[in-house]
């Protein structure tokens, strides 16, 4: 069975700060995928990033990274440059290639919130 | 940049009332999912449907719902007789394809209040 694992309910950061969100995974897929996504008070999920689990290099976009530690199983966001728009709930989701399943699994998520 | 719309934003139903959610996919995917988030609890998978036929589903989408592509663009959720219990924020999403990457893209919501 596949779960991930947010342990962080909540996260404080300063403005212009870097905050490191974690997430744990458990797989028995060879393969997978790893996704963060952000959800604003407004409600709708954001895609922000992605992560193979066969990628060589860690996945970044703009000012997300995601540090990938397979061996640990733990897929951790990391935020740089801190804005008070980052202020939201994100969550961890992965996908196994081979299961033969086209859902995501999603965490129970961390709310960040940023201050000024 | 294209995006998932679902419509309404919010639905407010009498328990035991049928209720339908819509969702316009992004145009060229061909991969369309629900997924439902009772307030303050975890994002859950409902359904996932390519090629006009439902391709896997969970312990949640029991015989009340159902899901159809009636034409090129929609993609409706059906609650067929709803309980205080589906009360929660559906989410539709889409993907270009259902293999390796298969970033799925989430529309904004439906909440649906059921009283």
């Amino acid at each position: 069975a596949q779960k991930i694992t947010q342990t962080q309910p909540g996260m404080f950061v300063q403005e212009k700060e870097a905050v490191t969100l974690d997430c744990t995974y458990d797989t028995s897929d060879p393969s997978y995928g790893l996704f963060w996504y952000k959800q604003p008070s407004s409600g709708e999920m954001i895609f922000l990033i992605y992560q193979g689990s066969y990628d060589q290099q860690n996945a970044t976009e703009g000012r997300y990274s995601l540090n990938f530690q397979k061996a640990r199983k733990s897929a951790n966001l990391v935020i740089s440059a801190s804005q008070l728009g980052d202020s939201a709930m994100y969550f961890c989701a992965m996908r196994g290639h081979y299961s033969g399943t086209y859902k995501y699994i999603f965490g129970t998520g961390t709310r960040l919130k940023v201050l000024a | 940049e294209p995006e998932v719309t679902q419509t309404p934003s919010h639905q407010v139903t009498q328990m035991g009332q049928e209720v339908i959610l819509r969702c316009v996919p992004i145009s060229n995917h061909l991969y369309f999912y629900w997924y439902r988030q009772i307030l303050g609890q975890k994002v859950e998978f409902l359904v996932s449907f390519y090629n006009n036929e439902i391709s896997e589903k969970s312990e949640i989408f029991d015989d009340q719902f159902s899901v159809e592509r009636p034409d090129g663009s929609n993609f409706t959720l059906k609650i067929r007789s709803t309980k205080l219990e589906d009360s929660a924020m559906y989410f539709c999403a889409s993907s270009e394809d259902g293999v390796a990457k298969n970033i799925q893209y989430f529309g904004a919501g439906t909440r649906l209040s059921v009283l």
